[in-house]
């Protein structure tokens, strides 16, 4: 089945350091790819998506690019801020999902990111 | 903005306890989901619901329930707690199917068994 597999964490980093976070995915077809973050005490939420190869995501300085050949959707930033500290989680679908499948988000484990002054 | 409401942030309960978590959204989304979420294990799929009145099982039903009565509503019901079942519960909703669309989450409700 599809899976998404993350770096391991936790990641500390002083602030205005680059950030990376790999993500490698295996899927069926052509899926698209999703960042979510998730700060101390909140839900998730969307930070970034693709839904081609060679597309980049972007949103709050963070990026990300579909890169199909290597199956990988790495996060980078290229200066951490304190309030960056969160979890970050990779996730997919794909469109060959069909009947209630299609409805679903496959999920990384999340990396945990700390930033300190 | 969308907004996904769980009506309990942190609930304690005791083992063979029934146990209804809550989650209402206000952006007349069709699909629904509810997940749990564990350190080291990321976000599990329970239940989801694409329609009223209909439900799907997700990865790990077992010990779920969920009703969904009304579009904005989708309820997590645990017949029986036990101490397994301790972990932090997720909410979503979306619109569509997944490839245009992105899910937007509550804050999440911490349920302790004792």
């Amino acid at each position: 089945g599809d899976s998404v597999t993350q770096m391991e964490g936790p990641v500390t980093l002083s602030e205005e350091a680059f950030l990376t976070i790999n993500c490698t995915y295996t899927a069926t077809g052509y899926p698209s790819l999703f960042w979510y973050v998730q700060y101390p005490g909140e839900g998730l939420q969307l930070l970034l998506k693709a839904t081609k190869a060679d597309d980049k995501g972007s949103n709050k300085g963070f990026e990300a690019t579909y890169r199909k050949e290597t199956t990988s959707f790495h996060l980078e930033k290229g200066s951490v801020q304190v309030s960056d500290s969160a979890v970050y989680f990779c996730a997919l679908t794909s469109p060959a999902y069909s009947g209630a499948g299609s409805y679903q988000l496959t999920f990384g484990k999340g990396t945990k990111l700390s930033v300190i002054p | 903005d969308v907004k996904v409401t769980q009506s309990s942030r942190y609930l304690v309960k005791r083992t063979g306890e029934k146990v209804f978590l809550e989650c209402v959204q206000d952006m007349d989304h069709e699909n629904m989901f509810w997940y749990r979420q564990d350190p080291g294990l990321g976000l599990r799929l329970i239940y989801f619901s694409y329609d009223v009145k209909m439900k799907e099982k997700g990865d790990i039903p077992e010990g779920y329930s969920v009703s969904r009565e009304k579009k904005e509503r989708f309820s997590l019901i645990l017949e029986s707690a036990s101490t397994n079942q301790t972990s932090m519960y997720l909410c979503a909703s979306s619109l569509g199917q997944w490839g245009t669309g992105e899910l937007f989450f509550g804050e999440g409700s911490r349920l302790t068994v004792l």
